[in-house]
């Protein structure tokens, strides 16, 4: 079992939706939540940075974080054709320690 | 803030040659460098962590002689891919932590290698 576990899609939605992403892991001890957008051929941006349970927003974007389900989630409303993109959550326990990826979701926004 | 840079953006080399990737952060210093290498459609694979001032940590796999890092100052880390085979062909990408962050870390634009 994967300590991150990522459904790598392709997840396919109309302009205008809301789109849910999500992770599961299995290490209790990470502390640290991000959620990275990867356009084609470029770096990772850091869109969402979570260290405790709950709800974060920024714009349209929503990063929730369940420790107890050991659960997270990125939440995007009205979706963009712009927003077309790879998708990866990524963990840490905090510090120096090296992030711990999921497979990333392609997202496909339809106009 | 957080912005790290990449140089070169874009390298062809032939077999044999050796090519330096160069990763500097702009605006903050950055005691700890993160180097990884992705593979078409694949998620980012960690190569090694790099310590301003200290010998750099590689991952299990990863060879320490072929993929030279240097991490001189607190602004710059370099990934020298010596005597380059067409099989090190892949998407570099480097990243960088603030101090006292959390563990985010800020990425550069990455580094498409081609070994022909």
């Amino acid at each position: 079992q994967k300590e991150v576990e990522q459904d790598p899609g392709p997840l396919s939605v109309p302009e205008g939706a809301i789109v849910s992403l999500n992770c599961t892991y299995s290490n209790s001890a990470f502390q640290y939540f991000m959620w990275y957008r990867q356009y084609s051929r470029k770096g990772p941006e850091l869109l969402m940075y979570t260290y405790s349970s709950g709800n974060k927003e920024d714009g349209r974007f929503t990063a929730q974080v369940d420790k107890s389900s050991k659960y997270i989630s990125l939440f995007i409303r009205d979706s963009q054709p712009s927003d077309s993109a790879t998708y990866l959550c990524a963990m840490t326990m905090g510090g120096n320690y090296q992030l711990i990826w999921g497979a990333g979701t392609k997202l496909i926004i339809k106009p | 803030g957080a912005v790290v840079s990449q140089h070169p953006s874009r390298v062809i080399c032939k077999s044999g040659t050796s090519v330096k990737i160069e990763c500097r952060s702009l605006d903050f210093q950055a005691t700890t460098m993160f180097w990884y290498r992705q593979f078409p459609k694949k998620s980012l694979m960690l190569m090694a962590t790099s310590n301003e001032g200290s010998k750099a940590t590689y991952e299990q796999g990863v060879e320490k002689d072929k993929f030279l890092i240097n991490h001189a100052s607190l602004t710059l880390s370099t990934l020298t891919v010596t005597s380059a085979h067409p099989e090190d062909s892949s998407f570099y990408i480097c990243s960088a932590t603030p101090p006292l962050a959390g563990g985010e870390q800020f990425f550069g634009p990455g580094t498409r290698l081609t070994v022909l």
